[in-house]
């Protein structure tokens, strides 16, 4: 299963967009990458899921190059409410070998006022 | 749509007892649902894959024996803890996958929150 690799932590302010990258050198090609955001004591919340170019929906883009190797997720006018830690997986994909996701150690986001 | 429950939300136990969490997909049916675990201020660890009629796989380091996994059906999954213990105490969380066009999708449950006394 590919490894991914993103920033611990990131602090922004209200209002400003954010744009988390992550890392992920050994995609398969049946791999898609998923962003999940999660609050303390919750499940993860689905966010976006890409397999190349660009995606968009009504919380977030998410940049995918050519190569796949990395993914950007993009949050526009972020609020304090959007203070979490995001996953960035990789896999998922139909046909692939599994569909199982391995979660890397997430990124903090801290939005202040 | 797409939503997936877990009971109980939480759960206290004395040490040496066993503690079911039910995880169920409400609007849909899941090829395959995953459970997992979570300590505090730590991501979340794979603990085992179900699938509906067959024997969960177990993730390296899980012991099969302990945390027993049953999937009766396309849209319920047990996770039993036997004999529990105080290092137990986690939260666990469950998900089902969902095909959606090319790929899977996984939804998340609320989690369980187990403390063992």
């Amino acid at each position: 299963l590919a490894k991914t690799t993103q920033p611990i932590s990131m602090d922004s302010y209200e209002g400003q967009e954010v744009n988390i990258t992550c890392s992920h050198n050994n995609i398969a090609t049946n791999d898609y990458i998923t962003w999940y955001q999660q609050f303390p004591s919750q499940g993860p919340r689905f966010i976006i899921q890409g397999y190349k170019t660009k995606v968009t929906n009504e919380v977030a883009s998410l940049f995918i190059p050519a190569d796949r190797k990395s993914s950007t997720l993009s949050l526009p006018r972020v609020s304090l409410s959007d203070t979490a830690v995001y996953y960035c997986l990789v896999g998922g994909g139909y046909g692939g070998a599994t569909n199982k996701l391995i979660f890397g150690t997430g990124t903090l986001l801290a939005v202040q006022p | 749509g797409a939503v997936v429950s877990q009971h109980p939300s939480r759960v206290i136990c004395k040490s040496g007892t066993s503690v079911k969490i039910e995880c169920r997909s409400l609007d849909f049916q899941a090829t395959t649902m995953f459970w997992y675990r979570q300590f505090p201020k730590q991501s979340l660890m794979l603990m085992a894959t179900s699938n509906e009629g067959s024997k969960a796989t177990y993730e390296q380091g899980v012991e099969k024996d302990k945390f027993l996994i049953n999937h009766a059906s396309l849209t319920l999954s047990t996770l039993t803890v036997t004999s529990a213990h105080p290092e137990d105490s986690s939260f666990y969380i469950c998900s089902a996958s969902l095909i959606q066009g090319g790929s899977y999708e996984q939804y998340f449950g609320p989690g369980t929150r187990l403390t063992v006394t």
